[in-house]
């Protein structure tokens, strides 16, 4: 049972365009919501994260919109450059856990083209 | 600042065949977890430790021992190795009160 839904699997985008992936979870005992960025051959890496108490937030390019009634959140990344090019995992977890177990969700393959 | 250091970076071993995978850690972190990431699949959580001397099983334990003496080291055991446990495995810490976790950068192991 996957409890965190990613999609899409592999995303192509031109440079200077907007990338979308969509994640959607199941337990709404989950309260913190991250998303990681992932380059071929390198750990995964904290890129951005949210809490359900606010609807939206930004860092620099890269946008997390959330929809708690919806139990949806996205990662909106503006003006996409080559370098974004990686994969991206959302995840969940829950803070009176003490965040002790990320969820990930399956991953989306990110291609930026020149 | 090295930061969270696993060894080896890519293994191949024979269905059967024991080996531990190093984990070590140089922030002073209290939690530690293992994650294995597959195709399709995302990373899943295997085991994970809240401290020297106590660990727990995540989604996907079977297969895998772990053990923490200490606080800079988490290693993963697999006791006899099966083609299913051919993955790309990531060891994680975090610190208490922190949500953020900081990975490795990964043990590519195959059995055959």
């Amino acid at each position: 049972q996957q409890q965190v839904k990613q999609s899409p699997q592999s995303l192509i985008v031109q440079k200077g365009g907007i990338s979308i992936i969509n994640c959607a979870y199941e337990n709404t005992a989950f309260d913190y919501f991250p998303w990681y960025q992932q380059f071929p051959g390198k750990g995964p890496a904290l890129l951005i994260a949210i809490r359900p108490d606010v609807s939206e937030k930004k860092e620099g390019r890269f946008t997390i919109s959330f929809n708690k009634s919806a139990k949806q959140f996205s990662l909106h990344i503006m003006d996409s450059q080559p370098g974004d090019s990686a994969t991206y995992f959302c995840a969940a977890s829950r803070m009176n856990t003490g965040f002790q177990k990320l969820v990930f969700g399956t991953g989306t393959r990110l291609l930026v083209s020149p | 600042n090295a930061g969270v250091t696993q060894t080896p970076k890519f293994q191949v071993l024979k269905t059967g065949q024991s080996m531990t995978l190093q984990c070590a850690q140089d922030m002073n972190h209290e939690y530690m977890s293992w994650y294995r990431q597959d195709p399709g699949m995302g990373l899943r959580l295997i085991h994970y430790s809240v401290g020297a001397g106590i660990t727990d099983q995540g989604e996907v334990p079977n297969g895998y021992n772990v053990s923490r003496s200490t606080t800079e080291d988490f290693p993963l055991r697999l006791l006899s190795a099966a083609p299913s446990q051919t993955s790309v495995y990531f060891c994680a810490s975090r610190t208490q009160g922190r949500a953020e976790a900081f990975f490795g950068q990964g043990t590519r192991l195959t059995v055959v």
